[in-house]
């Protein structure tokens, strides 16, 4: 049963970069069967999802963060993470990573998959 | 603004049926890509509830259920319980965007 959880620091400065890094237990991060992803809550606010990849390396952003964001996979550590650089106070949230599982897949690409499971969630908070 | 829209907020009494409603366009829902829902406890992590439109993952109790029609998804929860209080997204994907959506979640309350 995969297990995911996330680890960086709590706390980033305005314009620095955001690291976190999610570590896969119970299941191989190289599977064919999963991509990888990034969602944030804010406090307050909702779900939004940042970034997916898959193990090959292909990455799919959010359009709105694409520009600061970079998601890679490390295959020897059975770990993903995320970097978001530029940060401000907008980008406090509870970070959360979690195992995409695929839908319907055609052409390389995937759709309609769903996120599951999910690391607890970490709070990083950005302030100077 | 979230691309798929929901009601902020939900309530209702123990025992009774409650329905959430998420909203699209023909870029998302309308376009035939699934809906999946999950519900998130207070302090904790999201969970999946549906996936598939109607389809509950193995330990999700049948008072959950999930359906869709055009532009629109729905979740039921029948049989209301104490234990249901907790915020509920559905998410999609939109063609776009090119991406994942959620809607903007529903605060659920038990009377």
């Amino acid at each position: 049963q995969l297990q995911l959880q996330e680890s960086g620091p709590g706390l980033v400065k305005p314009s620095e970069t955001l690291s976190l890094t999610c570590t896969v237990s119970g299941g191989s991060i190289s599977s064919s069967n999963y991509y990888w992803g990034w969602i944030r809550r804010p406090p307050g606010k909702g779900l939004e999802w940042i970034g997916t990849i898959y193990y090959s390396g292909s990455t799919y952003y959010n359009p709105s963060l694409k520009s600061r964001v970079t998601i890679s996979v490390d295959t020897s550590k059975n770990q993903f993470s995320l970097k978001l650089s530029s940060v401000t106070a907008a980008d406090t949230a509870v970070y959360y990573c979690a195992s995409v599982v695929l839908g319907y897949c055609t052409g390389g690409v995937c759709y309609n998959n769903w996120f599951d499971p999910w690391g607890q969630g970490t709070l990083v908070t950005v302030s100077s | 603004q979230s691309v798929l829209t929901q009601p902020p907020s939900l309530s209702g009494a123990p025992g009774q049926r409650v329905t959430i409603s998420c909203t699209g366009s023909s870029s998302n829902i309308g376009a035939g890509y699934d809906v999946h829902w999950y519900q998130q406890l207070p302090g904790t992590a999201p969970k999946l509830l549906i996936y598939g439109n109607s389809n509950r993952p193995s330990g999700v109790r049948d008072r959950f259920s999930g359906s869709k029609s055009g532009t629109s998804a729905s979740l039921a929860i029948t049989g209301l319980q104490a234990e249901d209080e907790a915020d509920y997204y559905c998410q999609s994907y939109d063609s776009s965007l090119s991406g994942v959506v959620f809607g903007g979640g529903t605060k659920l309350s038990v009377l």
